[in-house]
């Protein structure tokens, strides 16, 4: 069936340091990518989207790249901080639905 | 302030006692849906719903019942909880199905043993 795989599972980077999340998605017809924030004892919280006619987007020290020839998208956050130390979801709309991945947990080291 | 809110946050309950687990939304969202959390699985979704009076399987239905009677409510019912559906819950809203922003609640941990 149609699906969202992301990678990796588990990421630790040094505080100040870049992190990269990747995912990739099976519908050729997607065209809505958001990406969501889970902290510890709270729901996932939307933190950015990208939408297909869009190949790259940015909100300060994060940022959403979209390749809809390969069906991957990646989040990029630039200089971490400790706060930044969540599980993070991505996104898909599929036909008829919209399909999350199966998160990451990054952890940033002070 | 725009929430979802769910209720109860934890539960531990016996096998077999049927439970409901509320959700409301304050920002007339006609679309709902309920979704389990485990790990490495991500988030699967249960049930949906459209609409008042209008709601559908997700993913893992089974074990699941839902309702929707008014916009604000959508609860989560297990007629006969057992324990593989221990798990963390959350209800979502948004405007519509596809291409929003989905607005979740805190979360619900089940336990049922």
């Amino acid at each position: 069936g149609e699906n969202v795989e992301q990678h990796p599972s588990t990421l630790s980077v040094q505080e100040g340091d870049s992190a990269v999340i990747k995912c990739t998605y099976s519908d050729s017809a997607s065209n809505y990518f958001p990406w969501y924030k889970q902290e510890l004892g709270k729901g996932p919280q939307l933190i950015i989207d990208i939408r297909s006619n869009v190949g790259e987007k940015k909100d300060q020290r994060i940022a959403v790249t979209l390749n809809k020839t390969a069906k991957h998208f990646s989040l990029h956050i630039t200089e971490t901080q400790p706060e930044d130390s969540a599980v993070y979801f991505c996104a898909a709309s599929m036909v008829n639905d919209m399909r999350f991945g199966a998160g990451t947990r990054l952890t940033v080291k002070p | 302030e725009a929430q979802v809110t769910q209720n109860p946050r934890y539960l531990i309950t016996v096998t077999g006692k049927k439970l409901t687990v509320t959700c409301s939304q304050n920002m007339n969202h006609e679309y709902m849906s309920w979704y389990r959390q485990d790990p490495g699985l991500g988030l699967r979704q249960i049930y949906y719903s459209m609409n008042v009076e209008v709601t559908d399987k997700g993913d893992v239905p089974e074990g699941y019942k839902v309702s929707r009677k008014e916009k604000r409510n959508f609860p989560l019912i297990l007629e006969s909880p057992s324990p593989n559906q221990t798990s963390l819950y959350f209800c979502a809203s948004s405007l519509g199905r596809l291409n929003t922003e989905a607005f979740f609640g805190q979360g619900t941990r089940l336990t049922v043993v």
